[in-house]
C-alpha cells in the first residue's frame, strides 16, 4: 500500500532562519507531488507541484522553494523565513495525470517567531 | 483564477440535526472533477468523494450525501443526523490541479 510521510511535524523557527520540510511517498512510482499551505483559519493554498524529478512548478511567488531530488521525495525550503511563512504545510500526491484523489501527509506546523 | 467558494465559514448545529455545506465553483473546463475533503482536529485531510462533471447523479454514502448541480455550478454536501465526530473543517475542491475552497468549520454540539 502507498504511504506518505512528512517531517518534522512541528517546527518553531526564528525569523531569518532557513527551513527544510521533507516529504516522501512509498509504494508508488512517478507520483505527482504537491505542497500546500494552510494559514491559520484559512483554506488551502497550492504552493508547488511536481510531475517528475527536477520538475517544479510554482503557483505563488514567495521566498519558498521546492525541490524533487528523487522520484518520491519532495522538499520545501527557504533560505530566510518570514513571519508570514507561519502555517500548516501539507504534502500530497496523486497517481499520474488527471484529477485523481489527493493523498495527504500528516502535515507540518511551522511557527516563525 | 477559477475559484471555489464556500460561503459558510462556520456552522454550528446540535447533534442529530441535518446540515448542508455549500460549495460553488467556477470553471471554463468542459470536463472536471469535484472533491470534498474532511480535516479533523488532527489536521490531516481525509478524502470523502470525487465526482466527474459528466455524472450529475446525486450520491449517498451512509449519512453523507452530495448534490451536484451543473447548471448552478454547485456541489453541496449534506450530513444527515449529525454526530459530534463530524466536527471538522470541510473543504470543497475542483480539479485537475486542485483548487480548494476556503473551508467550512462544522461544530456539532452534543
Amino acid at each position: 500500500s502507498q504511504t506518505i510521510h512528512q517531517w518534522p511535524a512541528t517546527l518553531v523557527q526564528p525569523v531569518g532562519s532557513p527551513l527544510s520540510l521533507e516529504c516522501t511517498v512509498e509504494g508508488t512510482s512517478n507520483p505527482n507531488l504537491y505542497w500546500y499551505r494552510q494559514a491559520a483559519g484559512r483554506g488551502l493554498q497550492l504552493l508547488f507541484y511536481s510531475v517528475g524529478i527536477g520538475q517544479i512548478s510554482s503557483e505563488v511567488p514567495q521566498n519558498l522553494s521546492a525541490s524533487r531530488p528523487q522520484d518520491r521525495q519532495f522538499i520545501l525550503s527557504s533560505k530566510k523565513l518570514l513571519l508570514s511563512d507561519s502555517g500548516f504545510y501539507l504534502c500530497a500526491w496523486t497517481r499520474g495525470r488527471g484529477s485523481g484523489e489527493l493523498f495527504f501527509g500528516e502535515g507540518s506546523r511551522l511557527t516563525v517567531l | 483564477a477559477q475559484k471555489v467558494t464556500q460561503a459558510q465559514t462556520e456552522i454550528s448545529v446540535v447533534e442529530k440535526e441535518d446540515v448542508t455545506l455549500d460549495c460553488v465553483y467556477e470553471t471554463r473546463d468542459t470536463t472536471y472533477y469535484l472533491f470534498w475533503y474532511k480535516q479533523p482536529p488532527s489536521g490531516e485531510l481525509v478524502f470523502l468523494i470525487r465526482r466527474n462533471s459528466f455524472d450529475e447523479q446525486n450520491e449517498i454514502s451512509g449519512r453523507y450525501s452530495w448534490n451536484f448541480q451543473k447548471s448552478t455550478s454547485s456541489f453541496n454536501f449534506t450530513i444527515t443526523a449529525s454526530q459530534v465526530v463530524d466536527s471538522a473543517v470541510y473543504f470543497c475542491a475542483r480539479g485537475n490541479m486542485l483548487t480548494f475552497g476556503g473551508g467550512t468549520r462544522l461544530m456539532v454540539k452534543p
